[in-house]
């Protein structure tokens, strides 16, 4: 299994109030996502990562920020969380690593979830 | 961007049955289509994939069949058995990232 974890895997908070996601890999992978997935939507890409520092925004990004200062490392934060931001969000990973040579599969390896709720 | 649709939402089968859940996608660029299962309270992982130039990929009791053309995908699971409920998620591979649908509940009744 992939060595992937995100923290804290439950969180209640205030709106208005800011929060932040951490996802920590084991794997050297290149590439870090963060998805957040709610009924009827399933998954949908708020941020990515292709290597320290290069990040870019994916379809639902309005209202979140990354961070990633080391390859085992991708924050993500709500500077502000509302109410439409309660979800369950999920941190993934892919591309070469330390393991071999291979190239990018695309295979996407999941973390188990952060649920947040914002009240 | 990629936009993909995925049906059903929900399925039920009778154990032994079959199940197909259907995808489409929108861009053309698109070349890899890798589905994923999710059960209760945990993350997704990779049940099998195929990409844009190959029309059908098997795995045991799962296939995966494409229609570039069509711009359609699909998952076919036979032989269903109760440890196959769970939440499935179709995708497509757009630029660096995966485009999911949004999902289907295959319920396998014993």
């Amino acid at each position: 299994d992939a060595g992937i974890t995100q923290s804290p895997r439950h969180k209640v908070t205030e709106t208005g109030t800011p929060v932040t996601l951490r996802c920590h890999q084991t794997e050297n992978h290149r590439y870090m996502y963060w998805y957040r997935q709610d009924p009827g939507h399933g998954l949908r890409l708020i941020h990515y990562s292709y290597g320290v520092k290069d990040t870019d925004k994916g379809e639902v990004s309005d209202g979140y920020s990354v961070s990633r200062s080391k390859t085992e490392d991708f924050l993500l934060t709500l500077e502000s969380a509302t109410s439409s931001q309660t979800s369950v969000y999920f941190c993934a990973i892919s591309g070469p690593g330390l393991a071999g040579p291979a190239a990018n599969t695309g295979e996407l390896f999941f973390g188990e979830g952060s649920r947040l709720t914002v009240l | 961007g990629e936009n993909v649709e995925q049906h059903p939402s929900t399925l039920s089968v009778q154990e032994g049955d079959s199940a197909v859940i259907k995808c489409t996608y929108s861009d053309s660029a698109s070349n890899y289509f890798p589905w994923y299962k999710q059960e209760l309270g945990k993350g997704s992982q990779l049940i099998i994939d195929i990409r844009s130039n190959v029309g059908e990929k098997k795995d045991q009791r799962i296939a995966v069949t494409l229609n570039k053309t069509a711009k359609h995908f699909s998952l076919h699971i036979t032989e269903t058995q109760p440890e196959d409920s769970a939440v499935y998620f179709c995708a497509a591979h757009f630029r660096r990232a995966l485009t999911f649908g949004s999902g289907t509940r295959l319920q396998v009744q014993p």
